[in-house]
């Protein structure tokens, strides 16, 4: 059964940080692994989506990668912004059963 | 394209009485979830269809819920009779096939379900 785990659950910085948000998973078996962002009262918006082949996918200040053997991802943002404070949520695709299990999420606060 | 649809946005309503949440998912694509999201145990995948016919239904939390599907175009979450602690967030999303499994997945605002 995959477990997915997210890590910090909580992040409060300055405008202007470079920082890195960390999923991990227990089942390698995966097709694909997707990063979301969720604003409150809302629902997930994609931000990224990385085939088990590739290593990374970007998106303007926004990188992932993907290490698959050992169960990791990260998500790099740069040069954060207020407006990129929400919920972070990582989704590894099982190459077995199609299913989508979603980590308990990243809440980042940007602070002007 | 309208995105995923859901509704209704809101329900309030009184345990015991029967709930439906509708959704309808981005034209074309062939799979559909159905998540629920609440504080204490984050998102929870339900249940989801391939080509309108359930795969995998071991979310489904009691035979008070039940899913259905009847065209490519539709999809309904029923429960039945709703309990207080059913009071959550259901979301519904679909995604297209790719070479490698499902692809992007494309997520509906929400239905907010507030059992009394």
């Amino acid at each position: 059964k995959q477990e997915v785990t997210q890590i910090p659950a909580a992040l409060s910085v300055p405008e202007g940080e470079n920082l890195v948000l960390n999923c991990s998973f227990t089942d390698s078996a995966i097709y694909n692994l997707q990063w979301f962002r969720q604003d409150p009262g809302k629902g997930l918006t994609s931000l990224l989506l990385i085939q088990s082949s590739q290593r990374e996918q970007t998106s303007g200040r926004l990188n992932a990668s993907l290490d698959k053997s050992s169960g990791r991802s990260t998500l790099y943002i740069a040069a954060s912004q207020p407006g990129d404070s929400a919920t972070y949520l990582c989704a590894p695709g099982s190459s077995n059963t199609g299913k989508l299990i979603f980590g308990q999420g990243t809440t980042l606060q940007v602070k002007p | 394209d309208a995105g995923v649809i859901q509704s209704p946005r809101h329900e309030v309503t009184e345990m015991g009485q029967e709930v439906t949440l509708r959704c309808k998912p981005i034209s074309g694509h062939d799979y559909l979830f159905w998540y629920r999201q609440t504080m204490m145990r984050g998102l929870e995948l339900l249940i989801y269809f391939n080509n309108n016919v359930p795969i995998d239904d071991s979310g489904m939390p009691e035979d008070r819920f039940s899913a259905k599907m009847p065209n490519a175009s539709f999809s309904t979450l029923k429960i039945q009779p709703s309990e207080p602690r059913d009071s959550a967030v259901y979301f519904c999303a679909s995604s297209l096939t790719t070479s490698g499994g499902t692809g992007e997945l494309f997520f509906g605002e929400g239905s907010r379900l507030t059992v009394l």
